[in-house]
């Protein structure tokens, strides 16, 4: 079965700071994996998806995410944090051998920006 | 650029009794998605319709049933409210372009008293 991990619950970053949020999935083929994030009360904002090819990709808000397989990890980076960076974190993978197959998600992690 | 639209942004429902959720998802989208989110949880998936046809299920309560209209927009009807249906409802939308990104709408928060 699926399944995502994201291994912190929290993580407080001073502003400036880099940021990598982790990311581990479990599927047995080649996964849809994708990050979200969710200001308080907010929906869900989709920041970057992999698919295929490039194992690095490049997502909105400055974000970026490598995929390496051989780790089975999707991690999210950022090179310098700004204060409106601070949210909720999902991580999602998705089997899409059918139209409308759910996305599953992994428990999220908190980001908080110090100043 | 269009976003999906959900409504009402807030209910409150008191036990037993039931509640009708909307999503107009964006433009030319043939997929819906229905999600749930608890208090401090990841979502959960509940069902999706394509081209008006159910397509996949998931941890829906047999309470819970929706339908995807021929306009496409969709509703989540749910029935015999009870208190642990308290949450954050989520419909997502994908195009058939590109079948697997989901764009998410605000949410609906449903709160049973």
């Amino acid at each position: 079965a699926q399944s995502v991990t994201q291994p912190d619950i929290h993580i407080t970053v001073s502003e400036g700071a880099s940021l990598e949020l982790r990311c581990n999935y479990s599927y047995g083929a080649t996964p849809y994996l994708f990050w979200y994030v969710q200001s308080p009360g907010q929906g869900l904002q989709l920041l970057l998806k992999y698919f295929s090819g490039d194992t690095l990709v490049q997502g909105i808000k400055g974000f970026e995410a490598e995929f390496k397989r051989s780790q089975s990890s999707f991690n999210l980076r950022k090179p310098s944090v700004h204060w409106s960076d601070a949210a909720e974190y999902f991580c999602a993978v998705g089997a899409f051998n059918q139209a409308g197959t759910a996305l599953i998600f992994g428990k999220g992690t908190t980001l908080s920006v110090s100043s | 650029a269009a976003g999906v639209i959900q409504s009402p942004r807030h209910l409150i429902k008191e036990k037993r009794e039931t509640a009708t959720l909307k999503c107009y998802p964006i433009p030319r989208h043939d997929t819906v998605y229905w999600y749930q989110q608890g208090p401090g949880q990841d979502p959960q998936f509940l069902i999706s319709f394509y081209e008006k046809m159910q397509s996949d299920k998931g941890s829906i309560p047999d309470r819970f049933s929706a339908q995807q209209f021929s306009d496409y927009h969709s509703e989540l009807n749910m029935s015999s409210l009870e208190l642990g249906d308290s949450a954050l409802y989520f419909c997502a939308s994908s195009p058939p372009t590109s079948p697997y990104e989901q764009y998410f709408g605000p949410g609906t928060r449903l709160t049973v008293t």
